[in-house]
């Protein structure tokens, strides 16, 4: 299956400030990558579809220009929580779909202070 | 969209018992059905899946069976070990790397020594 990288593991930022996200998928070419988006004792729920080279989908109750998703390359998508606040607070967790199912990145542990 | 149910959200066992958590999904059109093992802090563990050409998959102590027709799905655990505690999520998606995955609200079992 695929090998999923993301970074950071744990990033701390102050309210209002933007935090970027990396996820990369090493071995395999994605043209789709997807965020989930976890609270505390919560199940993954999905933010948003990324493509590569077009815009992401975004669930209902997602606000787009406050999650920025960039897919440039079939290797590299990156999620932007711009002007954050205590209540982003959360695990994000980017996915890459190929044949064999689904390959989860380590996630990112996010408290907004 | 999909909508998947899981239950129950927490469940007790002891050690040496078997253990069962059942899904539903609403999506007749999805057709792959993976269960997965997470560890706080951790990204989800594929432990099995199966699809819908398969009523029933087995790996050791893990199996699965897929009703189609009702539109649900159970994963029975053997001789459960303490080890196996952890919080458990089913999901439901397409065979297709670019069809997202749904997720179940999670089932946190705790298997007593």
């Amino acid at each position: 299956g695929a090998v999923v990288s993301q970074h950071p593991s744990r990033v701390i930022c102050k309210s209002g400030t933007s935090v970027k996200i990396e996820c990369r998928s090493l071995d395999f070419q994605a043209t789709t990558m997807f965020w989930y988006r976890q609270f505390p004792k919560q199940s993954l729920m999905l933010m948003a579809t990324s493509n590569e080279g077009s815009k992401a989908t975004y669930e209902q109750g997602v606000e787009k220009d406050k999650f920025l998703i960039n897919h440039a390359s079939l290797t590299l998508s990156t999620l932007t929580v711009t002007s954050a606040h205590p209540e982003d607070s959360s695990f994000y967790i980017c996915s890459v779909g190929h044949g064999g199912g689904y390959t989860f990145g380590s996630g990112t542990r996010l408290t907004v202070v | 969209g999909e909508n998947v149910e899981q239950h129950p959200s927490t469940l007790s066992v002891q050690e040496g018992d078997s253990a069962v958590i059942k899904c539903t999904y609403s999506d007749s059109a999805s057709n792959y059905f993976p269960w997965y093992k997470q560890e706080l802090g951790k990204r989800p563990q594929l432990i099995i899946d199966i699809r819908s050409n398969v009523g029933e998959k087995k790996d050791q102590r893990i199996a699965v069976t897929l009703n189609k027709t009702a539109k649900h799905f159970s994963l029975h655990i053997t001789e459960t070990q303490p080890e196996d505690s952890a919080v458990y999520f089913c999901a439901a998606g397409g065979n297709n790397a670019g069809n997202m995955l749904t997720f179940g609200g999670g089932t946190r079992l705790m298997v007593k020594p």
